[in-house]
């Protein structure tokens, strides 16, 4: 079955420091992938997406996501976290058609 | 750029009622979506529909209809809300596939719905 997967539904890193969020796709071919950021009491804002070609993308306020096709993986990285980071998460593909599947969600807390 | 509106923001309803959600976008895109979202949880999508008068189900669909009279507009109806029930609906579009930037979704700021 097609489906998104994001195993951490919370992470806590510290001001400064590097992050990474988990996502993982379950689907025989290549989907489009995203990654939307939804800050409190907002909508969902795409951050970057990936269609072909380089593996490594770049997205707005310094995120980067690294497609692997061997692994079924999209995960996002930043080398340095800023308080206002703060904010909820979304792994989201676009398989075989219209439908666009979304994980659960990675809370991600930054501490002063 | 566009932007996809959603009303009304705030919806209190009483059990049993039936209560619609209007969603307009005018980015001219060609699929629409309706997600909903619980607290604390992903978005599952209800409905989305691909043109003008197509829907398609989603994983969540019982409880709900829906409606594409136009390009630019997707109405959300609960037909039985449930007492307690809580949650945001979140309305998105996309360009159509096969399109530069298919798949990429464009969200309204949610509407917010509160059954007492």
């Amino acid at each position: 079955a097609q489906s998104v997967t994001q195993p951490d539904a919370r992470v806590t890193v510290s001001e400064g420091a590097s992050l990474q969020l988990r996502c993982k796709y379950s689907y025989s071919g290549t989907p489009y992938l995203f990654w939307y950021v939804q800050y409190q009491r907002q909508g969902l804002q795409l951050l970057l997406k990936y269609y072909s070609g380089d593996p490594v993308v770049q997205g707005v306020n310094g995120f980067e996501a690294e497609f692997s096709k061997s692994d079924s993986s999209f995960h996002l990285r930043k080398a340095s976290v800023h308080w206002s980071d703060s904010a909820v998460y979304f792994c989201a593909a676009s398989m075989n058609n219209n439908r666009i599947f979304f994980g659960d969600g990675t809370q991600l807390v930054v501490k002063p | 750029g566009g932007i996809i509106t959603q009303t009304p923001k705030f919806l209190i309803g009483q059990e049993g009622q039936k209560l619609t959600l209007k969603c307009q976008q005018n980015f001219n895109h060609d699929t629409m979506y309706w997600y909903r979202q619980d607290s604390g949880k992903g978005l599952r999508l209800i409905y989305y529909s691909i043109t003008e008068n197509d829907l398609q189900k989603g994983d969540l669909s019982e409880g709900y209809d829906a409606s594409r009279e136009k390009k630019s507009s997707f109405s959300l109806t609960v037909t039985s809300a449930q007492k307690n029930e809580m949650a945001v609906f979140l309305c998105a579009s996309s360009i159509g596939r096969g399109r530069p930037d298919t798949g990429q979704l464009y969200f309204g700021e949610g509407s917010k719905l509160t059954v007492l």
